[in-house]
């Protein structure tokens, strides 16, 4: 079955703009959650969503947001961008807790 | 607050030699553990994961893991590493409710021919 997809693989914004990445999970998974890795910070828990509710948050700041919708599909936003929000951001889903979270492979974001 | 310490930021083994990552973790309840690998701009895949029972824990690749309450520890072994086996490994400690991960900061692996 396919895997967890990630749309888009590469963007470039500049500050001040937002931006908004998407995540499809496997077929049948109801979590989701994000991640930003960078060099500096390593890997960081953004947000889990669960049946369309936020079910955990992360310590970052209200710039952050994200949504799922009904299919489980979800995205994430991030508002007036800093250069500091450049990162790789991995989706990963699950089918709930405990079970294995699959990883896609990322958006990388590069904010100028 | 949970924490995962992975002591070894680069390792660097021969081809065909053993290998052993070292991860440790602050966690107040039973910890559930994971080990997964990125190689270079890729996703993170599991290599294995820990939530009760036997404590040696066997995973894909050849990998396995031993977890020890007494030392916090879960490391991660391979009898002969291959050259694909050279990226860069996290350890993972989930919490009690919801699917948050905390990760190491990672070891990333060098194999030698």
């Amino acid at each position: 079955k396919a895997g967890v997809t990630q749309t888009p693989r590469y963007l470039i914004k500049t500050r001040g703009q937002q931006v908004t990445l998407s995540c499809s999970p496997i077929s049948g998974h109801r979590s989701v959650s994000w991640y930003q890795q960078t060099p500096g910070q390593g890997l960081q828990f953004l947000f889990e969503y669960f049946s369309e509710t936020q079910r955990n948050k992360g310590n970052f700041p209200g710039r952050f947001s994200g949504r799922q919708f009904s299919n489980s599909r979800s995205e994430m936003n991030v508002s007036t961008l800093e250069l500091g929000d450049s990162a790789l951001y991995l989706c990963a889903s699950s089918r709930d807790f405990g079970e294995t979270q699959y990883f896609g492979p990322g958006t990388r974001l590069l904010v100028l | 607050a949970q924490s995962v310490t992975q002591p070894d930021i680069h390792i660097t083994v021969s081809e065909g030699a053993s290998l052993e990552l070292r991860c440790n973790y602050s966690y107040g309840a039973t910890p559930y553990l994971f080990w997964y690998v990125q190689s270079p701009g890729q996703g993170l895949q599991l290599l294995l994961k820990y939530f009760s029972g036997d404590t040696l824990v066997q995973g894909i690749k050849g990998f396995e893991a031993e977890f020890k309450r007494s030392q916090s520890s879960f490391n991660l072994r391979k009898p002969s590493v291959h050259w694909s086996d050279a990226a860069e490994y996290f350890c993972a400690v989930a919490q009690a409710a919801g699917n948050k991960l905390t990760f190491g900061g990672g070891t990333r692996v060098l194999v030698k021919p």
